[in-house]
């Protein structure tokens, strides 16, 4: 089936080690989500790429970063984690639609971060 | 900045009850409205959206959605639900900004809803 994989499903690193989160889809969607979702929050959108355009969201931390080598793939680095960043991460994808409609975005299970 | 607000972040019901959860969002302008489920272990699955027309809309497992623009409000419906109906809800929003759709939802809290047997 296709999907949207994210790897791995938990992912436990020390503070200030950077880690790297990875995403692919079988989609072959243009578009392509990381959201953060913290203990009994709302996900929150950190950035996407429209192809290789990369889209920032203006209160996302410069310690994130990411990366998208080709349409299958999408990485989130995170240059020095701090304990405040343990949470969910969701990867989403979506193929951008002209006009007025906006197409559903499929979420990935999601990788759960633990900082120590 | 658009922000979601779901009223009810833990509801318990027993099978055949009737359901609502409430939605309403701070945006002004045009928007998507979507409804997403999330079963225990499994990832966001979308129920359903609104984009224009008929301001009730049907999604799957028996969910509908009304959309109230004067009430900025996008309410959960279901008649009669079922205990695999457990799952974690969650309101979301698009605003369609001049020039063209913008990327990214704005999602409420969620609700956690328990069905018992």
């Amino acid at each position: 089936d296709a999907m949207v994989i994210q790897n791995p499903r938990y992912q436990v690193t020390q503070f200030g080690k950077p880690v790297t989160l990875s995403c692919s889809q079988t989609l072959n969607h243009n578009v392509m989500y990381w959201y953060q979702q913290k203990s009994s929050q709302a996900p929150k959108l950190l950035f996407h790429y429209y192809d290789k355009d990369f889209n920032n969201e203006a209160d996302t931390p410069d310690n994130f970063q990411s990366r998208r080598p080709n349409t299958s793939f999408c990485f989130l680095d995170i240059r020095s984690p701090g304990l405040g960043d343990a949470a969910m991460y969701l990867c989403a994808t979506r193929e951008r639609s002209v006009g007025r409609s906006y197409n559903e975005q499929f979420f990935g299970p999601g990788t759960r971060l633990t900082v120590l | 900045a658009q922000s979601v607000s779901q009223h009810n972040h833990h509801v318990i019901l027993s099978e055949a009850a009737s359901l609502e959860l409430g939605c309403n969002y701070s945006y002004g302008g045009t928007v998507n409205l979507f409804w997403y489920v999330q079963y225990p272990g499994q990832h966001l699955q979308l129920l359903l959206k609104y984009f224009s027309g008929d301001p009730l809309v049907k999604g799957i497992k028996g969910f509908e959605a009304e959309f109230i623009k004067s009430k900025f409000s996008f309410n959960l419906r279901k008649p009669s639900v079922q205990w695999s109906d457990t799952a974690e809800y969650f309101c979301a929003v698009n605003p369609m900004y001049s020039g063209g759709g913008a990327d990214g939802l704005t999602f409420g809290k969620g609700t956690h809803l328990i069905i018992q047997p």
